[in-house]
């Protein structure tokens, strides 16, 4: 059963630490997408990337986040300095290019 | 740049009842519009995916249409169950086949 796993499913850390939240993509899929999601904002699409090349990341604050796809079969998010604005549910998504997108479960980070 | 809305934000029917989801926007230089589904803490789960070239797609008691020219997508779900109670939303692919924009949901309640 092809899924896209995300870990941790939840974190909590205080403010000023470093979290990385990391995908693996369905195998074969070659496109990747990082969104977060939250209430007021719902989901906003952080960065993509195809064939492990980051393809556009203009909705993620440059000064803090970051997005890398070591290999094909693991993206990561990472925050750091983490603040308590970054508390929401990021989630995963893989595909293969023009076709529909497979979400993860997502992960669940509270800053305190 | 791309906007989506969806309407009604919130909706609430008895069991049994057609219902129809409504979806609108922007730039309709899409490459494709999906439709989603997501449960309370849960991941999204893909319902339809519709190319920008087709006019409809079908699965089980759901039936998308899509009007690209006008910029409007329905998601018409048939004799609602309570088990259809979600949030579903709606995802605009551009027309380059990457970037996909969602819109901020609507929350179904099917009252047994």
């Amino acid at each position: 059963d092809a899924r896209v796993t995300q870990t941790p499913r939840h974190k909590v850390t205080e403010m000023g630490q470093e979290v990385t939240m990391r995908c693996q993509p369905i195998l074969g899929h070659n496109t990747v997408f990082w969104y977060r999601q939250t209430m007021m904002q719902g989901l906003e699409l952080l960065a993509y990337f195809r064939n492990r090349a980051p393809l556009d990341d203009s909705g993620m604050p440059k000064d803090r986040f970051s997005a890398e796809m070591p290999d094909a079969t693991l993206a990561t998010l990472k925050i750091q300095p983490s603040e308590p604005r970054d508390s929401a549910v990021y989630f995963c998504a893989s595909g293969l290019e023009h076709t529909e997108a497979f979400f993860g479960q997502g992960t669940r980070l509270t800053v305190v | 740049k791309q906007e989506v809305t969806q309407i009604p934000a919130a909706l609430s029917v008895p069991e049994g009842e057609n219902l129809v989801l409504n979806c609108s926007f922007t730039d309709s230089a899409i490459y494709n519009l999906q439709w989603f589904r997501q449960d309370p803490g849960k991941g999204l789960t893909s319902l339809l995916l519709i190319q920008s070239s087709q006019r409809e797609q079908t699965s089980g008691r759901l039936n998308a249409s899509l009007d690209k020219s006008s910029g409007r997508s329905t998601l018409y779900i048939a004799a609602s169950q309570p088990g259809d109670s979600a949030t579903y939303l709606c995802a605009v692919r551009d027309s380059g086949g990457f970037k996909t924009i969602f819109g901020a949901g609507t929350r179904l309640f099917v009252k047994a």
